[in-house]
């Protein structure tokens, strides 16, 4: 039973538009999540991250929303640039030494 | 170049056949992990180590073994190797104790187990 869940594969944004990547938890004893954006060949990097007793990061251009009632997170990406192109991790800190991770959703951007 | 590195990046072997994934970290940092990554799961934890000679299991640590005899050094071993080991596995490292400390990934490397 996966415990946080990206339903979304796939994404596809025009340039310069907002892309939204979603994220669906099921566990609410989870009190810190992160993104990381994963290139072909790479291994994942760190994004942003959040704390439960916010609902909002904003780091540039990515922004990450917490809905704790709603037991989800979503991060937002304006504008969206051919670089932002990648595969999307959210993964919440579920023990001391612990993420969990969601599947990934691939996010193209088109030109 | 602050980095993690693994090896090989790509090793094709069979049933049985004893390996060692290597993986090397430059930033002196005290923990580190290993993940595999399987379409449609995510990555999925294997070990993990919070100091030199301090090693834990991760959710999936069936059929692996992993040492951390030096700070920089924690190499994935797999004694017996089967098919379902097929799969992209990642080492990870970060600074301190705090699971939510950015962790460094190395290349990857991908394992076929015939």
């Amino acid at each position: 039973d996966q415990q946080v869940k990206q339903n979304s594969p796939s994404l596809s944004v025009q340039e310069g538009r907002i892309s939204i990547l979603n994220c669906d938890y099921t566990n609410s004893m989870f009190d810190y999540f992160l993104w990381y954006k994963k290139y072909p060949a790479e291994g994942p990097t760190f994004l942003i991250s959040i704390s439960s007793i916010k609902d909002k990061n904003e780091d540039g251009r990515f922004t990450v929303f917490l809905n704790k009632s709603a037991k989800h997170l979503s991060l937002h990406i304006v504008p969206s640039q051919p670089g932002d192109s990648a595969v999307y991790f959210c993964a919440a800190k579920g023990g001391n030494y612990q993420l969990i991770w969601g599947a990934g959703t691939k996010l193209i951007i088109k030109p | 170049e602050a980095q993690v590195t693994q090896n090989p990046r790509y090793l094709i072997t069979v049933t049985g056949k004893k390996l060692t994934v290597t993986c090397s970290q430059n930033m002196n940092h005290e923990y580190m992990s290993w993940y595999r990554q399987d379409p449609g799961l995510g990555l999925r934890q294997i070990y993990y180590s919070m100091n030199v000679e301090a090693t834990d299991k991760g959710d999936v640590p069936e059929g692996y073994k992993v040492s951390r005899k030096e700070k920089r050094n924690f190499p994935l071993i797999l004694e017996s190797p089967s098919p379902n080991q097929t799969s992209l596995y990642f080492c990870a490292s970060s600074f301190g104790g705090a699971i939510i400390n950015e962790q460094f990934f190395g290349p990857g490397t991908r394992l076929t187990v015939l």
